[in-house]
């Protein structure tokens, strides 16, 4: 079956613009996370959901981010007014239930912001 | 806060022997660790969850091991193939967070040379 698909692949913007990065979960899956990835470092935790439900954004590094998914299905990550440092390898990853462990990546969203 | 520590950024071992790779964390005992492969361009591949009251766990030519004494856990490769050139990430639940709330490691780049 498919897997965590996650698009654009690559995004390429402006300093100032807002971007939103989409995850399609593998279907069925009941929780859904984001992470940030640096080059040469793991996954950082930005924030996660079940269902619909936002369960924890502590990793939101500042109200320019926010996430949602409104059907319990596809996410949205958007970021606001992004700056340079916003430049990062985006993954969204999910998993079966909240009690299972296992998660399943997905390629990641490249951004660069100039 | 929980603190992951990796300690070889990178390990070269000849085809045939044996990889072990370290994962160190600071205070509390998670409940459960997780190793994930990850390859050049995608996404973290899990591979192992060991629990808490679990000493070892075992697939295939893959074994790790959890001492919570330690506070360490070990990751083997045994019979080492050049396909298992990889970067090896561990991953715990971050301490006071949610269940979803996962913290990783650097992650170790391994490379197995024929």
């Amino acid at each position: 079956g498919a897997g965590v698909s996650q698009s654009p692949r690559y995004k390429v913007t402006k300093r100032g613009q807002d971007v939103a990065l989409r995850c399609d979960p593998i279907s069925g899956h009941v929780s859904l996370y984001w992470y940030r990835q640096a080059l040469g470092q793991g996954p950082e935790f930005l924030t996660y959901f079940n269902y619909e439900a936002q369960q924890d954004k502590s990793g939101l590094p500042n109200d320019r981010f926010s996430a949602e998914r409104p059907e319990g299905s596809i996410s949205t990550l958007t970021i606001q007014r992004t700056e340079q440092r916003d430049s990062a390898m985006y993954r969204c990853a999910s998993s079966l239930a909240a009690r299972k462990e296992t998660q399943y990546f997905g390629p990641g969203t490249r951004l660069l912001v100039l | 806060s929980q603190k992951i520590e990796q300690n070889s950024e990178a390990l070269n071992i000849q085809e045939g022997k044996t990889a072990t790779l370290t994962c160190n964390y600071t205070n509390y005992s998670p409940a459960y660790l997780q190793w994930y492969r990850q390859d050049p361009g995608r996404g973290p591949v899990f591979l192992l969850l060991i629990r808490e009251n679990e000493k070892e766990k075992r697939k295939e030519r893959l074994k790790v091991t959890f001492d919570t004494t330690l506070k360490q856990s070990l990751f083997h490769i045994t019979a080492s193939q050049p396909a298992d050139s990889a970067t090896y990430l561990c991953a715990l639940p971050n301490y006071g967070g949610s269940q979803g709330n996962l913290i990783f490691g650097k992650g170790t780049k391994l490379s197995v040379k024929p």
